[in-house]
């Protein structure tokens, strides 16, 4: 089962605008992941936050994290025609397997 | 070095039948993870091996299916008398031992087998 929820569904921007996208979960979580994924085959890892931190940079990529409203939001800044793609949301538990539970993704279109 | 390799790409198969799915992840990783995706939707979680032994199979949907991983490297994903709602992209991850609560190594994602049931 899915663990929550991303927002929204699908996204479409012009090149050089920033994209916003947020995911909600359910359970207590270790670390939260946002993962890349083009033509719906392998994911590609872009960063990962830790339950204890509020925010974390990569790049053109800010992720902040909210355990009490059990969200986070990922925000990709000057975007560009090749970010097209589907961004996931993955909590990895409590549990001590490293097992992540995915949303169900946003799909995002920059327009050149 | 090498990533995550599936294969096959793809595979088509008639309903009943029986197929093996296989994961070469990268070379000295422990941990290894079965995903499944289905059309439109997020990655969801099947099983997951620490070197040899399946640590968490919770996830697989009922007896038909079943993985192994004799060596503690390859690892084959094994579907018998599928049926059609198995058809969805296969997803095999890898990464670095678990060290520890918050500490663990990121999840590398192979390209997928996508598996089609007719």
């Amino acid at each position: 089962s899915q663990q929550g929820e991303e927002d929204p569904q699908a996204l479409s921007i012009q090149e050089g605008e920033n994209a916003t996208m947020n995911c909600s979960y359910k359970t207590s979580i270790n670390n939260l992941q946002w993962y890349r994924q083009n033509s719906g085959r392998g994911l590609v890892h872009l960063i990962l936050i830790r339950s204890n931190e509020r925010e974390k940079h990569s790049g053109r990529l800010r992720v902040t994290l909210d355990t009490s409203k059990k969200s986070s939001s990922l925000l990709i800044t000057a975007s560009r025609a090749a970010d097209t793609a589907s961004y996931f949301c993955a909590t990895d538990g409590s549990s001590n397997t490293g097992k992540l539970i995915f949303g169900q993704g946003t799909t995002l279109q920059v327009k050149p | 070095g090498a990533g995550v390799s599936q294969t096959p790409s793809n595979k088509v198969t008639e309903k009943g039948k029986y197929v093996e799915l296989r994961c070469d992840p990268i070379s000295g990783h422990t941990a290894l993870y079965w995903y499944r995706q289905s059309l439109g939707q997020g990655p969801e979680f099947l099983i997951y091996f620490q070197g040899t032994g399946a640590a968490d199979d919770s996830g697989l949907p009922n007896d038909r299916f079943f993985a192994v991983r004799p060596e503690g490297s390859v690892s084959t994903l094994k579907i018998q008398r599928t049926e059609r709602g198995d058809s969805a992209v296969y997803l095999c991850a890898s990464s670095r031992k678990n060290q520890g609560t918050g500490t663990r190594g990121t999840q590398y994602f192979g390209p997928g087998t996508r598996l089609t049931v007719l």
